[in-house]
This record gives C-alpha cells, sequence and structure tokens, in this order.
C-alpha cells in the first residue's frame, strides 16, 4: 500500500547501545524528514535530506546520523544511546516547499 | 530557535463552545500549515494558507493568515468532542533551505461532551 511506514513502532534499549530506526516512503517524494516530539518541546527536526546521498542537519542532530541511499528510504541512527533521546520519533516526506509533509505512525523509543 | 509561538498551550473546553488558537512569528513566510494529531498518530495536514490576509474554512473551523504573513489563527465554532488533539502550526520559508518546515509547539485541545 502507498504511504509511509516506520518501524518499529516501539522500542526499549539500553545506555549505549546503537539503534537504527527506519523509515520507508512510496510517493517518491524528494525530501524526507525525521522529528522527535517531547512534551513541551513539540517537534523538532533532527535531519533532513533533499534527495538521495543529500542530508542536512536541523534542530537537534547530536547522536544521530542519517543516510539515504535510496530515494524511498532514510533511516535514522542512534550511535550510542542515551536517557535522553527517549522520545517519539517521526519520519515525514513532501514533495516540496508548500507542499503537505506526510507523516508515518511513529516510532516510541525508550532507554533505558 | 523557536520561530513559531502557538497560544494558548492547553485548552480545555465543553462541547459547543468557540475557540481561536494563535500562531505568532517575528518571521515572515511563504504559507503556514496547520496540522491535527490525535494519540499515537503522525500530524496530518488540515489547510495549507498562502497568501496574505487569506481565509480558509473547512466546515467549523475557519483558518486565517495574517496580512503580513508572519502570523495566523485558528477558529473552531461549536466545538465537538471529535475535535479533540493536538494542533500544531507549521511556516513554510522558501528563503531558507526547500521543503523544511519550522513548527510552533502546539495547543492541546480538550473538548468535553
Amino acid at each position: 500500500d502507498a504511504g509511509i511506514t516506520q518501524s518499529p513502532r516501539y522500542k526499549i534499549t539500553e545506555t549505549g547501545r546503537q539503534v537504527t530506526l527506519m523509515c520507508h516512503q512510496t510517493w517518491s517524494h524528494s525530501y524526507m524528514f525525521w522529528y522527535r516530539q517531547d512534551l513541551g518541546h513539540g517537534l523538532r527536526l533532527i535531519y533532513y535530506s533533499a534527495a538521495a546521498d543529500i542530508t542536512d542537519k536541523g534542530e537537534v542532530p547530536d547522536g544521530y546520523v542519517v543516510s539515504r541511499s535510496k530515494t524511498e528510504n532514510f533511516p535514522l541512527t542512534l550511535e550510542s544511546a542515551t536517557r535522553s533521546q527517549t522520545s517519539v520519533y517521526f519520519c515525514a516526506s513532501t514533495r516540496g516547499p508548500d507542499n503537505e509533509q506526510f507523516f508515518g505512525p511513529g516510532t516510541r523509543l525508550t532507554v533505558l | 530557535t523557536q520561530l513559531l509561538e502557538q497560544s494558548p498551550q492547553f485548552l480545555s473546553i465543553q462541547e459547543g463552545e468557540n475557540l481561536t488558537v494563535y500562531c505568532n512569528s517575528s518571521s515572515v513566510f511563504s504559507s503556514l500549515q496547520w496540522y491535527r494529531q490525535e494519540p499515537g498518530e503522525g500530524p496530518v495536514l488540515l489547510v495549507t494558507v498562502v497568501t496574505g490576509g487569506e481565509v480558509k474554512k473547512l466546515k467549523r473551523l475557519t483558518f486565517q493568515f495574517g496580512d503580513a504573513r508572519k502570523d495566523s489563527s485558528l477558529h473552531i465554532t461549536a466545538a465537538q468532542p471529535g475535535d479533540t488533539g493536538l494542533y500544531l502550526c507549521a511556516g513554510a520559508d522558501r528563503g531558507s533551505t526547500l521543503g523544511r518546515l519550522y513548527f510552533g509547539r502546539g495547543t492541546q485541545l480538550t473538548v468535553w461532551p
């Protein structure tokens, strides 16, 4: 089915472990984004990508790594998870400026 | 830097009441979008306003873009429990990175039956 999916939906990990959150979209949208959502902070942009092999930092990129070898996939990796990275992570995609961003269902990550 | 300030942060009202949510900035945006998010889901677009002074209506929801394209408001008439959710405004700035939106922190609306 067309759309944007995220996996896993829920993840519990321990401090110091590497974690990868997956994002896949079927629309061939050029732009993709990773946000984290925390109470009191709203949606904060972690990384974004304008096309395959083109990525850039957002507001809160420290501790995260992204890649985009294919247009449809945009994985987010926490290299060494910390408790402060406990959050709900959303992936989104869009065709371009002024266009609707389509969000995935989110991944709830807990770092113990 | 929080480019968009939303107010109020929380709103709890009875069914049938009217309400207005505000989204303000000192920056000019090429367009402004409003999203609604329900628990356990991602935000979903409600409307995009592009022209200064533009007013758009979506059933009982009225959206307005400020003349200077720095602010916006969302007015709900006769709120219903189904309107409950987190309302987010987001501004697009073509002068910066293409495709990026700047989100406000959101207004959590609860409508009681």
